[in-house]
């Protein structure tokens, strides 16, 4: 059966510093990929997608995943990040499986 | 374009109460999904609607909820009755296809007291 794991539930960094989140997949093909970031009161807004081809997905607000199958994992990345960024973030599958989410703050 | 809309924001009731909770997809995105999160578990995936018809209904906890999608438009997903374990945030998310980027409401919190 399909999985996603985020191993980490909540994750503290300085404003600027740079960002890894990690997740990783239990899927026999390759899957689709996806990272969701959750703002307080809002709905979850798709951040990147990995389908096929280039294995480092560029998405918005200067997000990055890299998608790697010997490891399993599609580890979200930002280099330097923002206070506008603390929110929820959470990896999923096309297949309507999520993994539990990792909620960042923000220290200026 | 209009964005995924659900009523009611939040909504308490009691246990036993009866709470029916609406998703108003994006225009033309024939598939619709239901998702719930009970307070820092994971999103958990309900059902699947495509247009009118039930895809997968794997993930509804028991008979007590009942979703439905007349007209293939809106969607409505019914409590009843409710227990307190039900309590949690329920968000509505469209597509244009399966495995296609979905698109989310921001969700209903159902608290039952």
């Amino acid at each position: 059966a399909q999985s996603v794991t985020q191993p980490d539930i909540h994750i503290t960094v300085s404003e600027g510093a740079s960002l890894e989140l990690r997740c990783n997949y239990s899927y026999g093909a390759t899957p689709y990929l996806f990272w969701y970031v959750q703002s307080p009161g809002q709905g979850l807004q798709l951040l990147l997608k990995y389908f096929s081809g280039d294995t480092l997905v560029q998405g918005i607000k200067g997000f990055e995943a890299e998608f790697k199958r010997s490891q399993s994992s599609f580890n979200l990345r930002k280099p330097s990040v923002h206070w506008s960024d603390a929110a929820e973030y959470f990896c999923a599958t096309a297949y309507m499986r999520f993994g539990a989410g990792t909620r960042l703050t923000v220290k200026p | 374009e209009a964005g995924v809309t659900q009523f009611p924001s939040h909504s308490v009731i009691e246990k036993g109460q009866t709470v029916t909770l609406r998703c108003d997809p994006i225009s033309g995105h024939d598939n619709l999904y239901w998702y719930r999160r009970v307070m820092g578990k994971e999103i958990k995936f309900l059902l699947h609607f495509v247009k009118e018809s039930k895809q997968d209904e794997s993930g509804m906890p028991n008979n007590r909820f009942l979703a439905e999608r007349t007209g293939g438009t809106y969607s409505t997903l019914k409590v009843q009755p409710a227990e307190l374990e039900d309590s949690g945030v329920y968000f509505c998310a469209s597509s244009r296809g399966p495995g296609w980027e979905q698109y989310f409401g921001p969700g209903t919190r159902l608290t039952v007291t």
